[in-house]
């Protein structure tokens, strides 16, 4: 069992549905990262954060400390919003390493 | 003006050669990784530098050397490639301040490594 776990492991959408991947892990976390992989493979880094929530355009993450939970929100969800997002989380026991989940895969249909 | 850039993006090659991956950060960050991405895109760290001195080194074969010769490189050696060796290799770079590891990861577009 994988330390940071992700749900779901893919998720279809229609262009314009609000969208929600979740992020769960099981020990403390000093940070936790939110990716996204394009279907070109590039790697980009959307939030970092360790508590309450952040806001990007229309990405929203959100992490619950006590309930070891994170939360990727997409609004207005866009065709160009397809791609693989990632959760990462520096856990406690494992010192500077970043623990990865296994991605969620969104389509977002036009 | 490409943040992380790696070279090359594709690489195939043959079983028992030795390659080099290069990574180059123009971002001032002291911190330097590697990553390794197997054919499930699940990402694992292998290496991490920080003002070039090793600071992570995960469980891999020796035949994995990484080499900083500043703080802005971190090089990728791989010695006697194996079949099992083929996957996507992603370098990064982030700013270690106060002594936290948490701040952003920028990622290079990755060098897709193909072992025949």
């Amino acid at each position: 069992k994988n330390e940071v776990e992700q749900s779901p492991q893919n998720l279809t959408a229609q262009e314009g549905e609000f969208i929600t991947i979740n992020c769960s892990y099981s020990v403390g976390i000093s940070a936790l990262h939110w990716l996204q992989q394009h279907p070109g493979g590039g790697i980009v880094s959307l939030f970092m954060l360790s508590s309450g929530k952040k806001k990007h355009g229309r990405l929203i993450a959100t992490i619950n400390i006590q309930e070891k939970h994170s939360s990727l929100h997409i609004t207005a969800s866009h065709p160009r919003d397809s791609a693989v997002y990632i959760c990462a989380a520096r856990l406690e026991t494992s010192g500077s390493r970043l623990t990865f989940g296994e991605g969620t895969q969104l389509t977002v249909n036009p | 003006d490409t943040a992380v850039s790696q070279t090359p993006k594709y690489l195939v090659t043959q079983m028992g050669n030795d390659k080099s991956i290069k990574c180059e950060q123009n971002l001032g960050h002291d911190t330097m990784y590697w990553y390794k991405q197997d054919s499930k895109k699940f990402l694992k760290i292998m290496f991490s530098y920080n003002n070039k001195e090793l600071i992570i080194n995960e469980t891999v074969p020796n035949r994995f050397s990484p080499k900083s010769p500043d703080k802005a490189h971190l090089n990728l050696h791989i010695n006697s490639l194996e079949l099992g060796d083929s996957a996507v290799y992603f370098c990064a770079s982030s700013h270690f301040s106060s002594g936290r590891l948490n701040e952003k990861l920028f990622f290079g577009s990755g060098t897709q490594l193909s072992v025949l």
